[in-house]
């Protein structure tokens, strides 16, 4: 089992640039979720979707953008780069029934760690 | 409105010794209780859950937390610590949307 897959584990990107952080679960579930890690913040919720076609902000959601075309995939892309958005980012997915119910599990992806300079 | 606090930013714990993290609740309504581990590099991973029922619940890799509502706690425990148990540890409530810094636990060989 697959399970959350991430995309890329590492990236280094510039000031301006753009990027796509992908994220794919093979688990047919239809909560999806974007989270930042930093270092005494804990995990900030950036955007989440309860199933394709629908997506909303979270904390975090300033310099974000997301989209659900399908319910495997929800891409995760940085239109103009900061410094400040140098941080290790989660992807996680749940049943939406739990989600509705409380008793989510959610399951995380690995992480991507981005540095932008 | 739900919430939860875990009062300590790191544990330390000698190999063998039982181990406690704490975390305290504070919910309306019937509360849903959640551990997560993040090992060094990876993901949060789901330990354990309490929805209803034992106020003792058994996880994953010899972990338990006992649910306390006079208290409003929520600790998890293990009665031997392992050195591979050192990682960081995540209190959350139910329809988690945010998780705090969490506890990190450190065991010494």
């Amino acid at each position: 089992n697959a399970g959350v897959t991430q995309t890329p584990k590492f990236q280094v990107l510039k000031t301006g640039q753009s990027m796509t952080l992908q994220c794919a679960q093979d688990m047919n579930h239809e909560y999806m979720s974007w989270y930042r890690q930093d270092p005494g913040m804990g995990l900030r919720l950036i955007h989440y979707s309860v199933g394709a076609g629908i997506t909303d902000q979270g904390e975090v959601p300033n310099g974000y953008n997301v989209s659900r075309s399908t319910t495997e995939d929800f891409p995760l892309r940085l239109l103009s780069a900061a410094p400040s958005q140098t941080s290790v980012y989660f992807c996680a997915s749940s049943y939406l029934a739990g989600i509705v119910s409380g008793a989510n599990v959610l399951t995380f992806g690995a992480g991507s760690r981005l540095t932008v300079l | 409105a739900q919430s939860v606090a875990q009062p300590e930013d790191q544990v330390n714990v000698a190999e063998g010794n039982p181990l406690t993290v704490k975390c305290t609740y504070s919910v309306s309504g019937n509360p849903y209780l959640f551990w997560y581990v993040q090992y060094p590099n990876r993901g949060l991973q789901f330990l354990l859950k309490y929805i209803t029922g034992d106020n003792l619940v058994k996880g994953s890799y010899g972990f338990e937390a006992e649910f306390n509502k006079s208290q409003t706690s929520f600790h998890l425990k293990k009665p031997s610590a392992l050195v591979s148990d050192s990682a960081l540890y995540f209190c959350a409530p139910y329809s988690t949307l945010t998780f705090g810094k969490g506890t990190m636990l450190l065991v010494s060989p």
